[in-house]
């Protein structure tokens, strides 16, 4: 099964908007990342976030962790229609980077 | 930045040939390097560890013999379909964790393989 679950499955929004995806995970971790992926290419990494780490900032980019509660969010602000793709969470629980995905989000960032 | 090429990026085949994708790590050494197999519009699923040298390790339910995998550089790590079927199609993605110590990873491109 999944480690991760990623919500929504899908969002549509007006550039300018804030984009906010969420994604849980089933057992402990060494660190969370987030990754994008334009429509049939490969991942580009955007954040890693360890589990000691509550909060983390990459431009745009904002990043949470709750251990207790299994989940990190990632929120893009001020979103453009190139921020249009799939972002994805990935969970690295045993160091080495043996990642494990989520199901991934579809953003679609509208003009 | 690092960068990992993946050849070929699309192949056709007939069923029953056999196929091989190259993963490079172009500008470092990668002891490591990962196979994910991702359906359309679904998530990267982990079909095998490539290590250096060794054997890989796959993942349950994944074939052994029908994904081959053979790292035999710290800069290539590929994966041969065999027998290919045409629920093989799929986009294959690799990923190269960089021996140097921020031992990070970085992706493929992807290959496309549609088994006719």
């Amino acid at each position: 099964s999944q480690q991760g679950e990623e919500d929504p499955q899908a969002l549509s929004i007006q550039e300018g908007e804030n984009a906010t995806m969420n994604c849980s995970y089933k057992t402990s971790i060494n660190n969370l990342q987030w990754y994008r992926q334009n429509s049939g290419r490969g991942l580009v990494h955007l954040i890693l976030i360890r589990s000691n780490e509550r909060e983390k900032h990459s431009g745009r980019l904002r990043v949470t962790l709750d251990t207790s509660k299994k989940s990190s969010s990632l929120l893009i602000t001020a979103s453009r229609a190139a921020d249009t793709a799939s972002y994805f969470c990935a969970t690295d629980t045993g160091g080495g980077n043996k990642l494990t995905f989520g199901t991934g989000t579809q953003l679609k960032v509208e003009l | 930045g690092a960068v990992v090429s993946q050849h070929p990026s699309r192949v056709i085949c007939k069923s029953g040939t056999s196929v091989k994708i190259e993963c490079r790590s172009l500008d470092f050494q990668a002891t490591t390097m990962f196979w994910y197999r991702q359906f359309p519009k679904q998530s990267l699923m982990l079909m095998a560890t490539s290590n250096e040298g060794s054997k890989a390790t796959y993942e349950q339910g994944v074939e052994k013999d029908k994904f081959l995998i053979n790292h035999a550089s710290l800069t290539l790590s590929t994966l041969t379909v065999t027998s290919a079927h045409p629920e093989d199609s799929s986009f294959y993605i690799c990923s190269a964790r960089d021996n140097g110590n921020t031992g990070e990873l970085f992706f493929g491109e992807g290959s496309r393989l549609t088994v006719l």
